[in-house]
C-alpha cells in the first residue's frame, strides 16, 4: 500500500548510543518531515526537507541530524542518545504546499 | 503566546451529543488551516481543511474566523468511534511546515 514507512517501530537505547531512524515514502512527494511527540507537548518539528537535496532545522533540532538520501528516503540520526530524546518520532511527507501530510506509523524510542 | 492553542480536554460526551472544539492561532498572516485526528497510539490523519466560508463533511463542520484568529470544529451526533484527539493545525505561510496544536481529547461514552 502507498504511504510512509518508518523503521524500526520500537527501540530501546542506552544513553550515549547512536541510531538512525529510517523513513521512506512511495507517493513521489517532494517534502518530508520529522516530528517528535511527547505527552503534553504535542507534535514538534525536528527537521524537514522541502525537496531532494535540501534540509532545514525545525523547532527542536539539537541532538539530531538528518539526511535526505533521495526523493523517497529521509533519515533521522541520534549521534549520542539522551533520556530527553525518549519520545515517539513521526515521519511525514507531502506535496509541495501546505496541508495534506501523510504520516508514518511512528517509532517509539526509549533512552535509558 | 503559543502559535496554536487548544483546550486539551478531555471532553467526555454521551453518544448522540453535539460537541465543539475551538482553537486560536497567533500569526495573523497564517494562510491555511486544518483539523487532524489522532487515535490512541496511532499517527495523525487529516480530517478536514478549514475555509473562511466554512465547510461541512457529514457530521463534521469546520469554521474559520480570521478577524478573531480562531478555528472551530463541530461534531454532531457523536459516535463512539469519534473518540480520539483532535489536532488544530496551521500553515504559517507558503511552503513552511505545518504547526500543530497540542490537541483536544474527546471521549464519547455509551
Amino acid at each position: 500500500n502507498a504511504g510512509v514507512t518508518q523503521t524500526p517501530k520500537f527501540q530501546v537505547l542506552k544513553t550515549g548510543q547512536s541510531m538512525t531512524l529510517q523513513c521512506a515514502q512511495d507517493m513521489n512527494h517532494n517534502s518530508m518531515y520529522w516530528y517528535r511527540q511527547d505527552p503534553g507537548m504535542g507534535l514538534r518539528l525536528i527537521y524537514y526537507s522541502a525537496s531532494e537535496g535540501t534540509t532545514d532545522k525545525g523547532e527542536v533540532p539539537n541532538g539530531y541530524n538528518v539526511s535526505r538520501l533521495n526523493k523517497r528516503e529521509f533519515s533521522l540520526r541520534l549521534e549520542s542518545a539522551a533520556p530527553s530524546q525518549t519520545s515517539v518520532y513521526f515521519c511525514a511527507s507531502s506535496e509541495s504546499g501546505p496541508g495534506r501530510y501523510t504520516f508514518g506509523s511512528g517509532t517509539r524510542l526509549t533512552v535509558v | 503566546r503559543k502559535e496554536v492553542e487548544q483546550d486539551p480536554g478531555p471532553f467526555n460526551v454521551p453518544e448522540g451529543a453535539t460537541v465543539a472544539f475551538n482553537c486560536t492561532y497567533s500569526n495573523s498572516a497564517s494562510q491555511s488551516f486544518f483539523w487532524y485526528r489522532q487515535d490512541c497510539r496511532k499517527e495523525p490523519k487529516l480530517l478536514m481543511s478549514v475555509y473562511s466560508s466554512g465547510n461541512e463533511d457529514g457530521r463534521f463542520t469546520a469554521q474559520l474566523n480570521r478577524a478573531s484568529q480562531y478555528i472551530s470544529l463541530l461534531i454532531r451526533d457523536s459516535k463512539l468511534s469519534d473518540s480520539a484527539t483532535y489536532l488544530c493545525v496551521v500553515n504559517p505561510a507558503g511552503n513552511t511546515p505545518l504547526v500543530f496544536g497540542k490537541g483536544t481529547r474527546l471521549s464519547v461514552i455509551a
